[in-house]
């Protein structure tokens, strides 16, 4: 079975500052896919990233990065120039690749503090 | 992006009461969709994937009869706490993937108080 491993239960970033939370996965698959989640205060889940399994090139979404490394299974975010509304939790999720498998596997979370 | 609404937002209710929770894709069909319940400051607890036209899987835990779950078209599914008591106080999250299922779209949530 997979599972999903967030070691930092919180992190403290100053605001323009650059932070980086780590995730951790354990499978034996092959393909599949790797998200981050934001959860601000009002806790609508909001998408940040997705990475594919196959695709070699780290994903990016303007102050968000990831860094994938699937040999050793860690999926870290990276935030850059961090905004005081960046303020959440964040979770890591694995979802396997076949069909019909869209059940998602939650990280524990990582609550993230941005100091003005 | 893709939206998923709940409704409603939040409810409070007596113990022994039923209380029903819909789920909406609102731009998108969904033949799954997932229910899940969060506990203050912990992460999401998958209870049970509803299926469109067929019987919901739930997870391992979850009573079937306590958590009763519809999915009658392709864009609602409800959930129902039947005699609900306090202990089913709790934050509750739908989800829906859309597309080929890459990616799962939240709803904002409902938070059950019971009293």
């Amino acid at each position: 079975a997979q599972t999903v491993t967030q070691s930092q239960p919180e992190m403290s970033v100053q605001e323009a500052e650059t932070v980086t939370l780590s995730c951790t996965y354990d499978t034996s698959e092959s393909d599949y896919y790797l998200f981050w989640y934001k959860q601000p205060p009002s806790r609508q889940m909001i998408l940040v990233i997705r990475q594919e399994a196959y695709k070699q090139q780290n994903a990016t979404e303007n102050r968000f990065s990831v860094n994938f490394q699937k040999a050793a299974k860690s999926f870290s975010l990276k935030i850059s120039d961090s905004q005081l509304g960046d303020a959440a939790m964040y979770f890591c999720a694995y979802r396997s690749l076949g069909p019909g498998t869209y059940k998602y596997i939650f990280g524990t979370g990582t609550r993230l503090k941005v100091l003005a | 992006g893709a939206v998923v609404s709940q409704h409603p937002s939040w409810v409070i209710c007596k113990s022994g009461t039923s209380v029903k929770i819909e789920c909406r894709s609102l731009d998108f069909q969904a033949t799954t969709m997932f229910w899940y319940r969060q506990f203050p400051k912990q992460s999401l607890m998958l209870m049970a994937t509803s299926n469109e036209g067929s019987k919901a899987t739930y997870e391992q835990g979850v009573e079937k009869d306590k958590f009763l779950i519809n999915h009658a078209s392709l864009t609602l599914s409800t959930l129902t706490v039947t005699s609900a008591h306090p202990e089913d106080s709790s934050f509750y999250i739908c989800s829906a993937p859309r597309g080929q299922g890459e990616t799962q779209y939240f709803g904002p949530g409902t938070r059950l108080l019971v009293l």
